[in-house]
């Protein structure tokens, strides 16, 4: 398994502004995901961060509106930029664990962020 | 495209009934995951299921994969508070590592 951190945990931010959140592991992995979860819904996948690639973004998430880094094997930001109240969401990182056959994935405490 | 279908979405049961939430997927996959939510927390690792026939128990859990049916069952035995939480399927697409998520199945168990 992976230990994942992330912070911040929460914030209440105004319409317009930026929000980077950050994303620690406890060990290397290739694979790190960034995930939307809005109140009540399943987890949508924003993008995938790969160390030393340019993330792969789903349909209907921009780089421009999401841009992600991922400088190494332990680390990865997602910035939530010019922020509008339908922002408001958690915003879950996750990391795939490739270890024996599983390929699990495992999950970041999350960042629930406010739009206002 | 793969498709993943949890029901039922919403199950409010009594503490030491049985119940099955289900997870129908569209095309074939390796593996299947579930996952537990409880409110407010990130979520956690339950089972992986891997091949057809698989089953595997945790307690009062237990799941089991029908490759050919596409289905997943988690299986309730004797349902305790402490289970209740939300529940989430998802199945690997074999594309970019990505998994489809089914919409979750919200269990409330009361005492």
């Amino acid at each position: 398994s992976a230990v994942i951190s992330q912070k911040p945990s929460r914030d209440i931010c105004q319409r317009g502004t930026s929000l980077t959140i950050q994303c620690q592991v406890d060990s290397q992995v290739t694979m790190m995901f960034w995930y939307r979860q809005q109140p009540g819904q399943s987890l949508t996948l924003i993008a995938t961060a790969n160390q030393g690639s340019e993330a792969t973004y789903e349909s209907g998430f921009v780089i421009d509106k999401f841009p992600i880094s991922r400088p190494n094997l332990t680390f990865s930001t997602l910035t939530v930029s010019n922020m509008s109240p339908e922002d408001s969401s958690i915003y879950l990182c996750s990391v795939e664990a490739r270890d024996t056959l599983y390929n699990e994935q495992f999950f970041g405490p999350g960042t629930r962020l406010t739009v206002l | 495209e793969l498709k993943v279908e949890q029901n039922p979405l919403f199950l409010s049961m009594q503490e030491g009934k049985n119940y099955t939430i289900y997870c129908n997927y569209s095309t074939t996959s390796d593996r299947l995951y579930w996952y537990r939510q409880d409110p407010g927390k990130s979520l956690e690792s339950l089972f992986v299921l891997l091949s057809n026939g698989a089953v595997k128990q945790e307690g009062r859990l237990m799941a089991s994969l029908d490759t050919k049916a596409r289905l997943s069952t988690l299986h309730i035995t004797a349902a305790v508070h402490d289970l209740s939480a939300t529940y989430f399927c998802a199945v690997d697409s074999r594309s970019n590592y990505q998994l489809i998520w089914g919409a979750g199945t919200k269990l409330i168990i009361k005492p």
